[in-house]
């Protein structure tokens, strides 16, 4: 069984520009949720989503934003890029919603550097 | 409330020791504790989890202590091996709940 894929891997974009982000969860897996990872901030939520609806949103300007399509698949974007968006993005798959203890997989990221 | 805080920020274990993270968190609604560990240029990947309603969870040679009224968890890792350097995260996360609230991660190194 194929893990949760993500693409680009690396990828590096100049400030303002915008950027997407693509994810293929676990086949059968329906909630699909987006982290960001940084040297100073750590592993932070971005938000999360089920059935294409956004369930759970963390503290991240409006910039940051995704949606999920019929097949789970998912895309985040971020528009107008700032230097502070360099981080590792990650995506994770569960597969139900709202179920406590649900094993959480996650990816191996997109790299984003920002100049 | 929402944060859970990690220790040390980094450890260095002899190979056959024991290597010893804790954790502790403030938000009382949290009922799921997962450790996660991570290589670099991976993602992280689930070692272990608890739940409150058991003390002590033990996979291998990992085990997580839990104490509810303390509010702090930990992970063991017995006879360390150089595989087993790698950052190691606990989270948290609360009932119906996806969202995962990371600890700051240790660095685990394991010296021959």
């Amino acid at each position: 069984k194929a893990g949760v894929t993500q693409t680009p891997r690396y990828l590096i974009k100049t400030r303002g520009q915008q950027v997407t982000l693509s994810c293929s969860p676990i086949s059968g897996h329906r909630s699909v949720s987006w982290y960001q990872q940084t040297p100073g901030q750590g592993l932070q939520f971005l938000f999360e989503y089920f059935s294409e609806t956004q369930r759970n949103k963390g503290n991240f300007p409006g910039r940051f934003s995704g949606r999920q399509f019929s097949n789970s698949r998912s895309e985040m974007n971020v528009s107008t890029l700032e230097l502070g968006d360099s981080a590792l993005y990650l995506c994770a798959s569960s597969p139900m919603t709202g179920v406590s203890g649900n094993t959480i997989y996650f990816g191996e990221g997109s790299w984003l550097t920002v100049v | 409330q929402q944060q859970v805080k990690q220790s040390p920020q980094s450890l260095i274990v002899q190979k056959g020791g024991i290597s010893i993270i804790n954790c502790a968190y403030e938000n009382t609604a949290f009922d799921y504790f997962p450790w996660y560990q991570q290589f670099p240029g991976k993602g992280p990947a689930l070692l272990i989890a608890i739940r409150p309603d058991v003390s002590e969870k033990k996979e291998g040679r990992f085990t997580i202590s839990f104490n509810k009224s303390a509010k702090q968890f930990s992970l063991h890792i017995m006879d360390s091996q150089p595989g087993d350097s790698a950052t190691y995260f606990c989270a948290a996360s609360m009932l119906g709940n996806e969202k995962l609230t990371f600890g700051t991660g240790t660095r685990l190194t394991i010296i021959p």
